[in-house]
């Protein structure tokens, strides 16, 4: 089974709407983090936001939050008013603790494109 | 600026040819970590390692070999055991492993098989 599911292999969102990013994702470690990162055309990685498996509270970072529902497995970024720089490759990934080796797993990414 | 440095951005590699990525973090980070992205893919980690002169295998870790001799750097050698190459490389580094602190990753490099 997958371990990190994004389902939306591509969207396209009207300037300054908001729009919702969806992971599910899959573990049986009781301690784990969620992460997401935008991936521009440049390739590289920009880490936008976690959320920790035993955090209360929904993490919120300017304009980005995660949208945290444990008992369903889902970890959504919501990006509020999105801007044309905004445009980008969105991974969702997970890390888990398994015998103090970590693993980070990535899911296969949404593209999502901000249209003026 | 503190970050991470990954040289070549573009690397072209023959049939049989060993080669080697390298990778700079002046961050002071303890963790340091490969990935091998393939197009439409998400990453996949190859080697990661928490501390220096130690480090672990991957998901992917056959026909690649790492070293950790310093804490900022962590060279990948991609070995001619590897017979399909060609992805986009990204290292990453994290104060140290687990716990609520993120990856922050270099700008790749792009391996080619010629």
């Amino acid at each position: 089974a997958q371990k990190i599911t994004q389902t939306q292999p591509g969207m396209f969102v009207q300037e300054k709407e908001a729009v919702t990013l969806d992971c599910t994702y899959d573990t049986s470690d009781p301690s784990y983090g969620l992460f997401w990162y935008k991936q521009p055309s440049s390739g590289e990685m920009i880490f936008l936001i976690y959320q920790g498996s035993y955090d209360q509270q929904n993490a919120t970072e300017g304009r980005y939050s995660l949208n945290f529902q444990k008992a369903r497995k889902s970890a959504n970024l919501v990006i509020s008013a999105s801007q044309l720089g905004d445009s980008a490759m969105y991974f969702c990934a997970m890390r888990e603790t398994n015998f103090g080796n970590e693993k980070l797993t990535f899911g296969t990414g949404t593209r999502l494109t901000i249209i003026p | 600026d503190g970050g991470i440095t990954q040289s070549p951005k573009y690397l072209f590699r023959k049939e049989g040819q060993n080669v080697t990525l390298s990778c700079e973090q002046n961050l002071n980070h303890d963790a340091m970590y490969w990935y091998r992205q393939d197009p439409g893919q998400g990453l996949r980690l190859i080697y990661y390692s928490q501390i220096v002169n130690d480090f672990q295998k991957g998901d992917i870790a056959e026909g690649y070999s790492v070293s950790r001799e310093k804490k900022e750097s962590f060279p990948l050698t991609v070995t001619s055991a590897q017979k399909n190459p060609t992805a986009f490389y990204l290292c990453a580094s994290s104060p140290w492993a687990g716990g609520s602190w993120a990856q922050y990753f270099g700008p790749g490099t792009r391996l080619l098989v010629l």
